[in-house]
């Protein structure tokens, strides 16, 4: 197995303009989490699916947006894009949404510049 | 809400010293906290949570609720231990959301 896959690797975009990042889990992994990491920071937390329903939201703007597909895999939107949305978006999968007992594996990132 | 803290973004120490990367964290309930692991060019990944209560490379980590710490203990690094680390805390019931903290960059130096 791959492991958690992360497309693209980087990107660059302008100001307002609009990005689609993509995750596949780990083969039979029902959850998938997306954090924001900025450059000198840890990550923080965007959104969780599970079973294709949004578990969990962090406190992102209604810019954000995420969906889960039927094959598991997810999509994070993010519209408007601003200077501040510059950073790592991570992925992370997990078999369910247990916390402590259930260990999130994380993909390698998608950079994002916004100029 | 709850937070991590992790003072020390740096630390630097040689190799065969003990080394300790502080956490501490703020919540009124009982907690999940891990530590996870970013070597140079490689994913996040889990190094140790506390309810597992387990070693990995010699690493252990001990949950003290009266001080609200989780700090992260080795009595004799090696430079393979150069990383960044990062505490992160899950509250029971939320899933598998993490909180981190801003992470600590450690080099271990021959």
């Amino acid at each position: 197995d791959a492991g958690v896959t992360q497309s693209p690797t980087h990107l660059i975009k302008t100001r307002g303009q609009h990005v689609t990042l993509r995750c596949s889990p780990i083969s039979g992994h029902k959850s998938v989490s997306w954090y924001q990491q900025v450059l000198g920071q840890g990550p923080q937390f965007i959104f969780q699916y599970y079973e294709k329903e949004e578990r969990g939201r962090g406190n992102f703007p209604d810019r954000f947006s995420a969906r889960q597909f039927p094959n598991y895999s997810s999509e994070l939107n993010v519209n408007a894009l601003l200077l501040g949305d510059s950073a790592l978006y991570l992925c992370a999968s997990s078999l369910a949404m247990t916390g402590g007992t259930d260990t999130q594996y994380f993909g390698p990132g998608t950079r994002l510049t916004v100029l | 809400a709850q937070r991590v803290t992790q003072p020390e973004k740096l630390l630097s120490v040689f190799k065969g010293a003990p080394v300790e990367l502080k956490c501490n964290y703020s919540y009124s309930g009982s907690p999940e906290l891990f530590w996870y692991v970013q070597y140079s060019r490689q994913r996040l990944q889990l190094l140790l949570r506390h309810i597992s209560r387990e070693s990995i490379k010699g690493f252990t980590a001990d949950l003290n609720k009266g001080e609200t710490s989780f700090h992260l203990k080795k009595p004799f690094a090696q430079e393979e231990d150069s990383a960044m680390y990062y505490c992160a805390l899950s509250r029971p019931g939320s899933g598998s959301r993490l909180t981190f903290g801003e992470g600590t960059q450690l080099t271990v130096n021959p």
